[in-house]
């Protein structure tokens, strides 16, 4: 399907474990980025990337860590799970530097207990 | 840094009333404007954007105006349906800093009844 999606839709995650959120577009956009959306906080970004190879922090990047070896996949790791990243988790993707206007997948619903 | 203001919610209406979601913004340059919907379970949409002072977007009777002066994409529907209710982000362009980010607000909730 073309588009940008997202898995898995629901996860939940015990304290202390890995766990990696994959997201993935078929645009080819250059951009792709990973936010969480948390109640009084609106969306906030966890980082991004540029270009396949190319990523950089956002607003709250601690814990969290991104690779990006192909443009259309853009991983997000939480490296140990805390119950403080309970979120839902959107990633979304830009073209190049054209409109800034940016597509978004379904979310990711991750609860860690 | 840029920063992006909206009106608190809920905000509760009845179908075919006026609808007004206040944002306003700080940026430095020429930021471009967006507001984004979020249906319930959904990611976020795209609703209407302006690039440059004084434009106006629209999408689906939903219109915002790029006001300079007062620093402001106020959001504005003339009736507005119980299929409307939804989240509402205001959000602008990150050009100083690069990377086609957005700086978004922290959304408006909207409940239509009939």
């Amino acid at each position: 399907d073309a588009g940008i999606t997202q898995s898995p839709r629901y996860k939940i995650t015990e304290t202390g474990r890995q766990v990696t959120l994959m997201c993935h577009q078929t645009w080819s956009h250059s951009y792709m980025f990973w936010y969480r959306q948390d109640l009084g906080h609106g969306l906030r970004l966890i980082y991004y990337s540029a270009a396949a190879d190319i990523t950089d922090k956002g607003e709250v990047p601690d814990g969290y860590v991104v690779s990006r070896s192909k443009t259309e996949n853009f991983p997000l790791t939480l490296e140990s799970a805390t119950r403080s990243q309970t979120s839902v988790y959107f990633c979304a993707s830009s073209e190049k530097e054209i409109s800034y206007e940016q597509y978004f997948g379904p979310g990711t619903r991750l609860t860690v207990t | 840094g840029d920063s992006v203001t909206q009106m608190e919610g809920p905000v509760t209406l009845s179908e075919e009333a006026f609808l007004t979601i206040n944002c306003t913004y700080t940026a430095t340059g020429y930021p471009s404007l967006f507001w984004y919907v979020q249906y319930p379970g959904e990611g976020l949409q795209l609703l209407l954007k302006a690039t440059k002072a004084d434009d106006k977007g629209s999408n689906k009777g939903f219109e915002a105006t790029y006001r300079k002066e007062t620093t402001s994409f106020h959001l504005e529907k003339g009736s507005v349906q119980v299929s409307d209710s939804a989240v509402y982000f205001c959000a602008l362009s990150d050009r100083t800093g690069g990377g086609n980010k957005l700086t978004f607000g922290t959304g408006t909730q909207l409940k239509v009844e009939l």
